[in-house]
């Protein structure tokens, strides 16, 4: 079975320009997570999404918006960027929704705004 | 807001020794509690999910032990391996909060 594949893989970005980021989760799943990674912190939870709708949110901005589509793909999209969201987004799919699913994890697209 | 802590940040230990980190977490309104094992340049791999206080989870050398009424569990390796230096982290989930990752432990294992 295929794993969780993210596009682009790298990108960089500057100050003010918009970025959008691709999942696609293990077939089946149709729970998708987005995570921000920064150094010296851990996993930043963004949001989850569940057939197609926002199940829950973290505390970030309304700059980080999502969707999700109806074959589970998931976007995630940042406006207005800003220096300080350089970092690490990683996806994670599960087959459900529940808090005991184990998350599977991409590979992640390393974000660098100059 | 709710935090998560893990100790040791990092930790270096000679292969065959065995080693042990430390996830903290609040005890209330617990749901499940995960451990995530990250190599470098990979994705984070999960290796326990636990639910009930007590639980105990064994994967080969690697096993983790949970507690959820002083809010601790504990990831145990036995015998360390070279192949095991990674970055172990652990998450929390409550009723109201879905996954709270610590910073994780950097383990490095010295041949």
């Amino acid at each position: 079975k295929a794993g969780v594949t993210q596009t682009p893989r790298y990108l960089i970005k500057t100050r003010g320009q918009q970025v959008t980021l691709s999942c696609s989760p293990i077939s089946g799943h149709r729970s998708v997570s987005w995570y921000q990674q920064t150094p010296g912190q851990g996993l930043q939870f963004l949001f989850e999404y569940f057939s197609e709708t926002q199940r829950n949110k973290g505390n970030f901005p309304g700059r980080f918006s999502g969707r999700q589509f109806s074959n589970s793909r998931s976007e995630m999209n940042v406006s207005t960027l800003e220096l300080g969201d350089s970092a690490l987004y990683l996806c994670a799919s599960s087959f459900s929704e529940g808090r005991g699913e184990t998350q599977y994890f991409g590979p992640g697209t390393r974000l660098l705004v100059l | 807001i709710l935090n998560v802590e893990q100790s040791p940040q990092s930790l270096h230990v000679q292969e065959g020794d065995s080693t042990n980190f430390t996830c903290s977490f609040p005890s209330s309104n617990f749901y499940a509690l995960h451990w995530y094992r990250w190599e470098t340049a990979k994705s984070p791999e999960a290796l326990f999910v636990m639910t009930l206080n007590g639980d105990e989870k064994k994967k080969g050398r690697i096993s983790a032990t949970l507690n959820t009424k002083e809010g601790y569990s504990y990831l145990y390796i036995k015998g360390s391996q070279p192949e095991d230096s990674a970055t172990y982290l652990c998450a929390f989930t409550s009723g109201t909060y879905k996954y709270i990752f610590g910073t994780g432990t950097r383990l490095k294992v010295l041949a």
